[in-house]
């Protein structure tokens, strides 16, 4: 079993829709949790972390931890084309860092 | 002002040659990471070094030795390299053990022929 499971999609929404991204993780022990944006070509760059059970809002994002279910989410509001991506779910436990293989998103004009 | 720098952005060389991967992040970072990328996009890590000090050395074939001169730089290097060694190569740095999240390169295309 992975450490980190994410669909790999493709997920495609409207713009202006919500966009809803699902990781779980395997080991309860976890401790932080990531969501990385990666554009096509592109590194890997931080949009969202959270350590704490419930929902943490930074704009048009917004993070949502379960630790009983062992699983994080990710809310994009509003969903523009520019949204457009690949989501990295990524989990810490120790000082080991695990990586999701990624959401690709599509937003449609 | 980068912030972490990797060169070169590509690198195509054949079977066999020996190659380096040059990182420096300018963050202040304790720790710094090489990751590789698969054409399926799985981010996998290879080492990671705190303070120039070794702390992760995942199962990677010993043709790939990390070197560290200073917490600011981490350097790899590859020996005979071999057609799967092809992928995208990520340097990464974090405050601590990645307790706020890593800070990544602009990644390496490595191809090898």
């Amino acid at each position: 079993q992975k450490e980190v499971e994410q669909n790999s999609g493709p997920l495609s929404v409207p713009e202006g829709a919500i966009a809803s991204l699902n990781c779980t993780y395997s080991d309860r022990g976890s401790q932080s949790f990531f969501w990385y944006r990666q554009y096509s070509g592109k590194s890997p760059e931080l949009i969202m972390f959270i350590y704490s059970n419930g929902d943490k809002e930074d704009g048009r994002f917004t993070a949502q931890l379960n630790k009983a279910s062992q699983y994080v989410s990710l809310l994009i509001r509003d969903s523009q084309p520019s949204d457009s991506a690949t989501y990295l779910c990524a989990v810490i436990n120790g000082n080991q860092f695990y990586f999701g293989t990624g959401t690709s998103l599509t937003v449609i004009p | 002002d980068t912030a972490v720098s990797q060169t070169p952005k590509y690198l195509v060389t054949q079977m066999g040659n020996d190659k380096s991967i040059k990182c420096e992040q300018n963050l202040g970072h304790d720790t710094m990471y090489w990751y590789k990328q698969d054409s399926k996009k799985f981010l996998k890590i290879m080492f990671s070094y705190n303070n120039k000090e070794l702390i992760i050395n995942e199962t990677v074939p010993n043709r790939f030795s990390p070197k560290s001169p200073d917490k600011a730089h981490l350097n790899l290097h590859i020996n005979s390299l071999e057609l799967g060694d092809s992928a995208v190569y990520f340097c990464a740095s974090s405050p601590r053990t990645g307790q706020l999240g890593y800070t990544f390169g602009s990644g390496t295309r490595l191809t090898v022929v």
